[in-house]
């Protein structure tokens, strides 16, 4: 198995644009994950879903930030509009037991 | 509320020295503990769990035991090698398993060095 696919890698843009990060979780797994990672917070979880369903969003910081999962195979992470305090790097992991983490996209927001 | 604590890094050790890295948690009901391990540039990796009180979770040489009584989870190696400079998370799962919400450490880099 591949693992947990993340796209962009790296990824950098201006303040204002819209920014999407996209992710393919493992294949038979139920779980998905959204986390971000910055020095100053650590690891956060932003939102997580349950076959497809989002299940507890409380992470996601503001209305800028929205995650879908339209089918089992993929979920985007939505940035509109992006502002500089947003660059970071941001994790999706997959789980039907232990999760596990893709290599994440870093984000940089001019 | 459920929380993580874990020392402060950087820590830097020379090969085969002995390493600790302290984690003490706070949670509500009996919550399953672990410890993941980022390598740089890349993402996570479960390192070693426990599900319970006095389990001992162990991989690669690492080591660590639910301590209740302390609630305490620490990572410990006999000898640590190059390879094993990373940043170690210590977190704990709210439902007893990996599948909810996961809470992380702030992590603590180790860099070992030849």
């Amino acid at each position: 198995d591949a693992g947990v696919i993340q796209s962009p890698r790296h990824e950098v843009t201006e303040m204002g644009q819209e920014v999407t990060l996209r992710c393919k979780p493992i294949s038979g797994h139920d779980y998905l994950f959204w986390y971000r990672q910055t020095m100053m917070r650590g690891l956060e979880l932003l939102i997580y879903f349950n076959n497809n369903v989002p299940i507890d969003d409380s992470g996601m910081p503001e209305d800028r930030f929205s995650a879908k999962m339209p089918n089992a195979s993929f979920s985007t992470l939505k940035i509109q509009p992006s502002e500089p305090r947003d660059s970071a790097v941001y994790f999706c992991a997959s789980s039907s037991g232990e999760q596990f983490f893709g290599p994440g996209t870093r984000l940089t927001v001019l | 509320g459920n929380s993580v604590t874990q020392m402060e890094g950087p820590v830097t050790l020379s090969e085969e020295a002995f390493l600790t890295i302290n984690c003490t948690y706070t949670a509500t009901g009996y919550p399953s503990l672990f410890w993941y391990v980022q390598y740089p540039g890349e993402g996570l990796q479960l390192l070693l769990k426990a599900t319970k009180a006095d389990d001992k979770g162990s991989n690669k040489g690492f080591e660590a035991t639910y301590r209740k009584e302390t609630t305490s989870f620490h990572l410990e190696k006999g000898s640590v090698q190059v390879s094993d400079s990373a940043v170690y998370f210590c977190a704990l799962a709210v439902y007893g398993g990996s599948q909810g919400n996961l809470i992380f450490g702030k992590g603590t880099k180790l860099s070992v060095k030849p």
